[in-house]
């Protein structure tokens, strides 16, 4: 059964930054793109970007082009983000998620929560 | 960026009731890639709806949805308890957007 299972909870201080991980499984992880969303205490959805599976391909939304990086390592089925320059508002769940028909997400993974403080 | 409106932002009903959710984009979404989740307290979302209209594997046949171009609605035929939840759309022309959410209480 596919499954994205993310990596756990972090606490960082303001300025540092933040790799969350998650890792594919129950499916072929190069057909696929990965997308990253956030949800911060209390507050909705908020897109952050993609990666393809397959290739090098990714998209950053611009709020955070600069400070956020996907990076993939195929063999073992694991897609990153790493965010730097942490500031108390990217204190949220990060999840990652599997894009599918007409751009949906199907499958997501657990959520990580990452507290920033200062 | 398509700015995606959903309204209400609280809808009370009661178990048994219709539930009709609407969002509304700020220009024409191409090709209906507009889909609608629902969230849990804890949980991550739930695919419902994706290309506006086709039910998500595994969705019960009362989560329905319709609309094309800038108006959407995502309508329940008849609330069970466990529906009470968030509901959000998404547009999928880059980049995602979603909606602030329409949260479903127990009236």
């Amino acid at each position: 059964q596919v499954q994205l299972v993310q990596s756990g909870a972090d606490v960082k201080k303001s300025g540092a930054s933040v790799k969350v991980s998650c890792k594919a499984s129950g499916y072929t992880f190069t057909s696929f793109s990965i997308h990253w969303v956030r949800q911060a205490p209390g507050q909705g959805l908020e897109w952050m970007g993609w990666m393809n599976g397959g290739n090098d391909n990714k998209y950053y939304a611009q709020k955070f082009q600069g400070r956020v990086t996907f990076t993939r390592d195929t063999p073992a089925s694991t897609v990153y983000m790493e965010l730097s320059s942490l500031r108390s508002e990217d204190t949220a769940v990060y999840y990652c998620a599997r894009q599918v028909n007409l751009g949906s997400f199907d499958y997501w993974g657990q959520g990580s929560q990452v507290t920033v403080s200062s | 960026e398509t700015v995606l409106t959903q309204s209400p932002g609280t809808l009370s009903l009661s178990p048994g009731e219709r539930a009709t959710l609407s969002c509304r984009a700020s220009q024409s979404v191409s090709s209906n890639w507009l889909a609608w989740y629902q969230q849990k307290p804890g949980q991550a979302p739930r695919l419902l709806i994706y290309g506006a209209s086709s039910r998500a594997a595994g969705i019960p046949d009362r989560f329905s949805g319709s609309g094309s171009g800038t108006d959407f609605t995502l309508t329940i035929s008849r609330l069970e308890p466990e529906d009470f939840a968030v509901y959000y759309c998404q547009q999928s022309s880059p980049p995602w957007t979603f909606g602030q959410g329409t949260k479903v209480e127990i009236k």
